[in-house]
């Protein structure tokens, strides 16, 4: 199986800053990662596919970049709305994996 | 525009069988170019993939719950299922279905909290 492993778990940053999250395969998996946005209570959205394309309607301060086994979630000038917890997934091969989330909190 | 809904008991017994649906209302279910699986969510904790369903029939399960999962399709009511039996209370969980592309999964159902308890 592939393991995701995303940092940091939790962060906490002010409107207006840049954030970056990263994720990391356990083995390369070209740029078959996805990134998700789950606010509390509610389903995962998706922001970002194959790896740095992002989904239509997302905001533009999403960015994703990587390829192989590090990737990469930006957000350039965090807003309030984006307090929320931040998954990757992998979809290079079965059984599909999902990282263990990053919280971003708003100071 | 497309949309996911599941359905199903909120409680089930220890030892018993669990069962989901999600209907597919506003598109297709019968396409190729899709697959439709079921992603679940331990309260307070992060998201576990459980499986996927192609309309082929082709299935794919987590090596956890393989043994006790079975994901199906009826396409005439443009439903898919889940089924896990033998459940205990680490199956507590809200479950999502999904329909996933080659690189993503795009369209979520809101999720249904399931309890696993006497």
């Amino acid at each position: 199986d592939i393991q995701l492993t995303q940092s940091p778990s939790f962060l906490s940053a002010s409107v207006g800053d840049r954030v970056t999250i990263t994720c990391r395969a356990s083995q390369g998996i070209s740029s078959y990662l996805a990134w998700y946005q789950q606010e509390p209570g509610k389903a995962p959205k998706l922001l970002i596919y194959a790896a740095s394309t992002l989904q239509s309607g997302v905001p533009s301060r999403f960015s994703g970049s990587g390829s192989g086994t590090d990737f990469t979630l930006t957000i350039s000038g965090l807003q309030p709305e984006d307090s929320a917890t931040y998954y990757c997934q992998q979809l290079n091969s079965y059984p599909l994996t999902f990282g263990g989330g990053t919280k971003v909190e708003i100071k | 525009q497309l949309q996911l809904q599941e359905s199903g008991p909120g409680l089930v017994r220890p030892s018993e069988t669990l069962s989901l649906t999600c209907t597919v209302s506003g598109g297709s279910i019968s396409s190729s170019n899709y697959y439709w699986g079921w992603i679940r969510q331990p309260p307070g904790k992060g998201l576990e993939w459980i499986g996927n369903i192609y309309y082929s029939g082709n299935t794919y399960y987590t090596p956890s719950l393989e043994s006790r999962v079975t994901i199906s399709m009826d396409t005439s009511k443009s439903q898919f299922s889940l089924n896990i039996t033998s459940v205990t209370a680490a199956d507590t969980a809200v479950y999502y279905c999904a329909r996933g592309g080659t690189y993503e999964i795009d369209i979520w159902g809101q999720g249904t909290m399931v309890t696993v308890s006497s």
